[in-house]
């Protein structure tokens, strides 16, 4: 079975660009999460979705946008990019809100 | 603020013996907690989930938590090289999501 597909894996963007990540949960899954990790630290909640509703959404800015397809894929969208914004976006997707987590393998996102 | 503390290491053990990683959490009501490992440059993989007081195992992992002293450890026994890695001990504060520790680095040494 497939595991939890991330798109793309890397991405050079510029200051005040947008960018879209994508994610594609494991089938049977309906709940997907993001995560940023910043090198040293552990995942920073940005934002959960669970049957299309947003379920949660982490302290960051509004630049920071996401949502959930009918087939349960996700996007997160961010606008305006900052150079702080560089770091790794992990997807997440699990069977029920709380549950363990899995994740995929992150798309690498460096903002110069 | 709900918090989850680890010591961020990094920890070396010699190949073969056990290596103890620890995880303090601040909210006595939490429910759910989770061991995933992390390969530099990769994602984080779970590997163990625990949800009652007590001892899980699952091979050469085990999963220790005590809800009096808020306090979850992953024992590896065994230990192998490829264990070198870090491993994030994660907490469901009962909502939506999981709250993450910075992560300890464990480097076994051959």
């Amino acid at each position: 079975d497939a595991g939890v597909t991330q798109s793309p894996t890397h991405l050079i963007k510029t200051r005040g660009q947008q960018v879209t990540l994508r994610c594609s949960p494991i089938s049977g899954h309906k709940s997907v999460s993001w995560y940023q990790q910043v090198l040293g630290q552990g995942p920073q909640f940005i934002f959960q979705y669970y049957e299309k509703e947003e379920r949660g959404r982490g302290n960051f800015p509004d630049r920071f946008s996401a949502r959930q397809f009918p087939n349960y894929s996700s996007e997160l969208n961010v606008n305006a990019l900052l150079l702080g914004d560089s770091a790794l976006y992990l997807c997440a997707s699990s069977l029920a809100v709380g549950g363990g987590a899995f994740f995929g393998q992150g798309t690498r996102l460096t903002v110069v | 603020q709900k918090e989850v503390e680890q010591n961020s290491g990094p920890l070396s053990v010699p190949e073969g013996a056990i290596a103890s990683l620890n995880c303090t959490y601040s909210d006595r009501g939490s429910q759910s907690f989770f061991w995933y490992r992390q390969y530099s440059g990769k994602s984080p993989e779970l590997i163990m989930s625990i949800y009652s007081n007590g001892d899980k195992e699952d091979g050469r992992f085990t999963a220790q938590l005590n809800k009096a002293s808020q306090y979850v450890s992953l024992l590896i026994r065994d230990s192998q090289p490829s264990d070198s890695a870090t491993y994030l001990c994660a907490v469901n504060f009962g909502n939506e999501k999981l709250t993450f520790g910075t992560g300890t680095r464990l480097t076994i040494i051959p």
